[in-house]
């Protein structure tokens, strides 16, 4: 069965590093996300991108952060200087299409911990 | 802004059927139930969702009330492997693309 995959599994990084967490989505998905989750806490939309822009970002996705599809089966998130508060799972998702409405399907994580 | 009241915890026999309450009082009427579970530091994974039937799948079966006030998901056969925090989200299916996690319920399997 395909999956959402992720890589590294674990990044750690000294504060003010950039880091860039990667994802491949399946294959014929059209839609992607990134979601946090800090230790012990509730699991928290990032971002949403379709069609190669950002469709919704929340209020954690400031400048910092950026997303990007660099070629047909990557999708990155990219932290420019990285907090200590960024310190969390990540979780890319992705969803299929528009023909009805399409469960996202997670990856299993990264754990960025940073110094 | 929780749409939805769960509770914190819950424990269940295995081989027994786990059955999962949740509180949606609020839900309006373009509004699906959808269950999600995560397994310890696994990423999110969809069960099943409804509008107002009765839905069964390989997974899991969802009984929403008539009223659409709260919903009950059912694991027919609990086994240690079902033991996760299991989230219950109330979305619209058109408009609301992203998940709104809460804080769900941790389901503990007992062997």
């Amino acid at each position: 069965e395909p999956e959402v995959t992720q890589t590294p599994s674990h990044q750690v990084t000294q504060m003010g590093q950039e880091v860039i967490l990667r994802c491949v989505p399946i294959s014929n998905h059209l839609y992607f996300y990134w979601y946090r989750q800090i230790l012990g806490q509730k699991v928290e939309f990032l971002v949403s991108f379709y069609n190669n822009e950002i469709s919704e970002k929340s209020e954690i996705f400031d400048d910092q952060f950026s997303v990007e599809r660099p070629d047909g089966s990557n999708f990155t998130l990219k932290i420019r200087s990285t907090k200590l508060e960024d310190s969390a799972m990540y979780f890319c998702a992705s969803r299929p299409g528009t023909s009805g409405y399409n469960e996202q399907f997670f990856g299993p994580g990264t754990r960025l911990t940073v110094l | 802004d929780a749409k939805t009241t769960q509770p914190t915890s819950m424990d269940c026999a295995e081989g027994r059927a786990a059955n999962l309450p949740c509180n949606h009082s609020t839900i309006s009427g373009n509004e699906y139930v959808y269950w999600y579970r995560q397994i310890h530091s696994q990423g999110p994974q969809y069960i099943i969702h409804g509008l107002k039937n009765n839905e069964t799948n390989e997974m899991a079966s969802l009984i929403i009330t008539e009223d659409r006030k709260s919903s009950t998901l059912i694991l027919p056969h609990a086994t240690l492997r079902d033991t996760a925090v299991y989230y219950c989200i109330v979305r619209a299916r058109a408009q609301d693309d992203k998940i709104i996690f809460g804080k769900g319920t941790r389901l503990h399997i007992l062997p």
